[in-house]
Protein backbone atom coordinates (compact mmCIF):
# COMPACT_ATOMS: atom_id res chain seq x y z
CA UNK A 1 0.00 0.00 0.00
CA UNK A 2 1.05 3.70 -0.28
CA UNK A 3 3.52 5.43 2.05
CA UNK A 4 3.64 8.64 4.14
CA UNK A 5 3.98 11.04 1.38
CA UNK A 6 5.38 14.69 1.47
CA UNK A 7 5.19 17.86 -0.65
CA UNK A 8 6.78 19.55 -2.23
CA UNK A 9 10.24 17.68 -2.00
CA UNK A 10 12.13 20.82 -2.10
CA UNK A 11 11.18 24.09 -1.21
CA UNK A 12 13.53 27.25 -1.65
CA UNK A 13 12.05 30.53 -0.23
CA UNK A 14 13.36 33.76 0.79
CA UNK A 15 13.63 34.98 4.08
CA UNK A 16 10.20 36.61 5.68
CA UNK A 17 8.22 34.76 3.65
CA UNK A 18 5.59 32.06 4.93
CA UNK A 19 5.80 28.17 3.64
CA UNK A 20 3.65 24.97 3.98
CA UNK A 21 4.81 21.88 3.75
CA UNK A 22 2.15 18.95 3.36
CA UNK A 23 2.49 15.20 4.70
CA UNK A 24 -0.06 12.42 3.81
CA UNK A 25 0.05 9.94 6.46
CA UNK A 26 -0.63 6.78 5.80
CA UNK A 27 -4.46 5.74 5.46
CA UNK A 28 -6.02 4.99 8.84
CA UNK A 29 -3.04 5.49 10.88
CA UNK A 30 -4.42 7.54 14.33
CA UNK A 31 -0.74 9.26 15.15
CA UNK A 32 0.80 11.72 13.17
CA UNK A 33 4.73 13.48 13.74
CA UNK A 34 6.55 16.04 12.53
CA UNK A 35 10.27 16.56 12.95
CA UNK A 36 12.98 18.43 11.63
CA UNK A 37 16.52 17.58 10.62
CA UNK A 38 19.46 19.76 10.40
CA UNK A 39 22.39 19.06 8.99
CA UNK A 40 24.43 16.85 11.15
CA UNK A 41 21.48 16.97 14.09
CA UNK A 42 19.66 14.28 14.92
CA UNK A 43 15.96 14.52 14.15
CA UNK A 44 13.76 16.97 16.90
CA UNK A 45 10.30 16.34 17.15
CA UNK A 46 7.92 19.68 16.49
CA UNK A 47 4.27 18.09 16.93
CA UNK A 48 2.11 15.10 17.17
CA UNK A 49 -1.29 14.99 16.95
CA UNK A 50 -3.45 11.89 17.84
CA UNK A 51 -7.02 11.08 17.10
CA UNK A 52 -9.05 14.12 17.95
CA UNK A 53 -7.12 15.03 21.02
CA UNK A 54 -5.19 17.92 21.45
CA UNK A 55 -1.74 18.52 20.00
CA UNK A 56 1.12 17.93 21.83
CA UNK A 57 3.00 21.29 20.51
CA UNK A 58 5.85 21.13 23.19
CA UNK A 59 8.41 20.49 20.24
CA UNK A 60 7.20 23.62 17.98
CA UNK A 61 10.51 26.31 18.57
CA UNK A 62 9.00 29.29 18.37
CA UNK A 63 5.47 31.05 17.27
CA UNK A 64 6.24 31.03 13.65
CA UNK A 65 5.77 27.25 13.35
CA UNK A 66 2.43 25.85 13.72
CA UNK A 67 0.62 22.55 12.51
CA UNK A 68 -3.23 21.32 11.75
CA UNK A 69 -4.30 18.32 10.47
CA UNK A 70 -7.80 18.55 8.94
CA UNK A 71 -10.26 15.77 9.29
CA UNK A 72 -7.62 13.49 11.28
CA UNK A 73 -5.89 12.83 8.12
CA UNK A 74 -3.78 15.47 6.38
CA UNK A 75 -1.17 17.68 8.18
CA UNK A 76 0.07 20.99 6.96
CA UNK A 77 2.87 22.52 8.61
CA UNK A 78 3.18 26.13 7.98
CA UNK A 79 6.60 28.35 9.22
CA UNK A 80 5.57 32.34 8.68
CA UNK A 81 8.51 34.64 8.80
CA UNK A 82 11.08 32.02 7.34
CA UNK A 83 14.63 32.44 8.98
CA UNK A 84 17.97 31.16 7.26
CA UNK A 85 18.11 28.41 10.60
CA UNK A 86 15.15 26.90 9.86
CA UNK A 87 16.65 25.40 6.83
CA UNK A 88 16.34 22.06 6.93
CA UNK A 89 14.62 18.69 5.71
CA UNK A 90 11.36 18.56 7.67
CA UNK A 91 9.91 14.92 8.48
CA UNK A 92 6.33 13.51 8.92
CA UNK A 93 5.72 9.99 10.26
CA UNK A 94 2.43 8.05 10.81
CA UNK A 95 1.39 5.35 13.37
CA UNK A 96 -1.64 3.03 13.65
CA UNK A 97 -1.15 4.11 16.95
CA UNK A 98 0.60 5.26 20.07
CA UNK A 99 3.71 4.08 20.62
CA UNK A 100 4.21 1.98 17.49
CA UNK A 101 6.30 2.14 15.12
CA UNK A 102 6.08 5.03 13.24
CA UNK A 103 6.56 5.13 9.17
CA UNK A 104 8.34 8.27 7.73
CA UNK A 105 8.23 10.04 4.65
CA UNK A 106 10.82 11.16 2.49
CA UNK A 107 10.42 14.76 3.61
CA UNK A 108 10.77 18.20 2.63
CA UNK A 109 13.97 19.84 1.85
CA UNK A 110 13.58 23.46 2.89
CA UNK A 111 16.01 26.15 1.83
CA UNK A 112 15.50 30.03 3.59
CA UNK A 113 17.85 31.82 1.49
CA UNK B 1 18.61 15.97 29.95
CA UNK B 2 17.73 12.41 27.87
CA UNK B 3 20.31 12.17 25.28
CA UNK B 4 21.51 9.05 22.76
CA UNK B 5 24.88 9.16 21.06
CA UNK B 6 25.94 7.48 18.24
CA UNK B 7 29.53 6.05 17.38
CA UNK B 8 31.83 6.33 15.24
CA UNK B 9 30.28 9.01 13.73
CA UNK B 10 31.14 7.92 10.35
CA UNK B 11 32.62 4.55 9.02
CA UNK B 12 33.94 2.93 5.64
CA UNK B 13 34.16 -0.95 5.20
CA UNK B 14 34.85 -3.41 2.28
CA UNK B 15 31.99 -4.59 0.79
CA UNK B 16 31.64 -8.78 2.81
CA UNK B 17 32.81 -7.44 5.97
CA UNK B 18 31.16 -7.06 9.67
CA UNK B 19 30.65 -4.10 11.26
CA UNK B 20 29.18 -3.02 14.63
CA UNK B 21 27.72 0.53 15.66
CA UNK B 22 27.57 1.60 19.17
CA UNK B 23 24.23 3.84 20.84
CA UNK B 24 24.67 4.94 24.26
CA UNK B 25 21.60 6.55 25.78
CA UNK B 26 20.90 8.50 29.11
CA UNK B 27 16.84 8.25 28.03
CA UNK B 28 14.44 7.80 31.00
CA UNK B 29 12.34 6.06 32.09
CA UNK B 30 13.08 3.66 29.07
CA UNK B 31 10.51 2.29 26.80
CA UNK B 32 11.80 0.98 23.78
CA UNK B 33 15.07 1.21 21.90
CA UNK B 34 14.70 1.46 17.58
CA UNK B 35 17.26 1.40 15.20
CA UNK B 36 16.42 2.63 11.89
CA UNK B 37 18.11 2.94 8.41
CA UNK B 38 18.07 6.40 6.36
CA UNK B 39 19.01 6.66 3.07
CA UNK B 40 20.36 9.89 1.26
CA UNK B 41 17.05 11.83 0.54
CA UNK B 42 15.04 8.96 2.07
CA UNK B 43 13.00 9.39 5.44
CA UNK B 44 14.17 6.78 8.40
CA UNK B 45 13.06 3.07 8.04
CA UNK B 46 12.48 0.42 10.96
CA UNK B 47 15.14 -1.93 11.41
CA UNK B 48 14.11 -3.51 14.79
CA UNK B 49 12.68 -2.36 17.87
CA UNK B 50 13.19 -3.81 21.26
CA UNK B 51 11.74 -3.18 24.73
CA UNK B 52 13.01 -3.38 28.20
CA UNK B 53 12.82 -7.35 28.26
CA UNK B 54 14.25 -8.00 24.83
CA UNK B 55 18.35 -8.79 24.83
CA UNK B 56 18.86 -9.25 21.29
CA UNK B 57 16.89 -8.57 17.81
CA UNK B 58 17.76 -9.76 14.16
CA UNK B 59 16.49 -8.10 11.31
CA UNK B 60 18.14 -10.36 8.17
CA UNK B 61 21.59 -9.19 8.36
CA UNK B 62 21.01 -6.72 11.17
CA UNK B 63 21.46 -8.07 14.29
CA UNK B 64 20.72 -5.57 17.31
CA UNK B 65 21.55 -6.03 21.12
CA UNK B 66 20.23 -4.38 24.10
CA UNK B 67 21.82 -4.18 27.57
CA UNK B 68 19.39 -2.14 29.75
CA UNK B 69 21.75 -2.17 32.93
CA UNK B 70 24.47 -0.29 31.29
CA UNK B 71 22.26 1.48 28.54
CA UNK B 72 23.80 0.40 25.59
CA UNK B 73 22.47 -1.23 22.62
CA UNK B 74 24.72 -2.19 19.44
CA UNK B 75 23.88 -2.87 15.91
CA UNK B 76 25.51 -5.29 14.05
CA UNK B 77 25.87 -5.51 10.23
CA UNK B 78 26.57 -9.09 8.87
CA UNK B 79 28.67 -9.24 5.25
CA UNK B 80 28.06 -5.88 4.44
CA UNK B 81 26.73 -5.19 1.28
CA UNK B 82 26.79 -1.72 -1.12
CA UNK B 83 22.86 -0.77 -0.53
CA UNK B 84 23.36 -0.77 3.79
CA UNK B 85 25.63 2.40 2.66
CA UNK B 86 23.48 4.76 4.97
CA UNK B 87 22.99 6.50 7.94
CA UNK B 88 22.09 4.54 11.02
CA UNK B 89 20.00 5.92 13.54
CA UNK B 90 19.69 5.03 16.79
CA UNK B 91 16.38 6.51 18.71
CA UNK B 92 14.88 6.03 21.92
CA UNK B 93 11.40 6.72 23.58
CA UNK B 94 9.98 7.26 26.99
CA UNK B 95 7.40 5.11 28.67
CA UNK B 96 3.84 6.50 28.05
CA UNK B 97 4.93 9.50 26.56
CA UNK B 98 4.46 8.89 22.75
CA UNK B 99 5.56 11.84 21.30
CA UNK B 100 9.12 11.82 23.31
CA UNK B 101 11.05 10.29 20.93
CA UNK B 102 15.16 10.87 21.52
CA UNK B 103 17.63 10.33 17.89
CA UNK B 104 20.74 9.85 17.92
CA UNK B 105 22.81 11.71 15.24
CA UNK B 106 23.36 8.53 13.61
CA UNK B 107 26.56 6.57 12.10
CA UNK B 108 27.05 7.91 8.33
CA UNK B 109 27.95 3.75 7.08
CA UNK B 110 29.76 4.15 3.78
CA UNK B 111 30.24 0.54 1.85
CA UNK B 112 32.98 0.10 -0.71
CA UNK B 113 34.22 -2.40 -2.95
Amino acid sequence: GAGVSQSPSNKVTEKGKDVELRCDPISGHTALYWYRQSLGQGLEFLIYFQGNSAPDKSGLPSDRFSAERTGGSVSTLTIQRTQQEDSAVYLCASSPQPLYEQYFGPGTRLTVT
Amino acid sequence: KNQVEQSPQSLIILEGKNCTLQCNYTVSPFSNLRWYKQDTGRGPVSLTIMTFSENTKSNGRYTATLDADTKQSSLHITASQLSDSASYICVVENTGTASKLTFGTGTRLQVTL
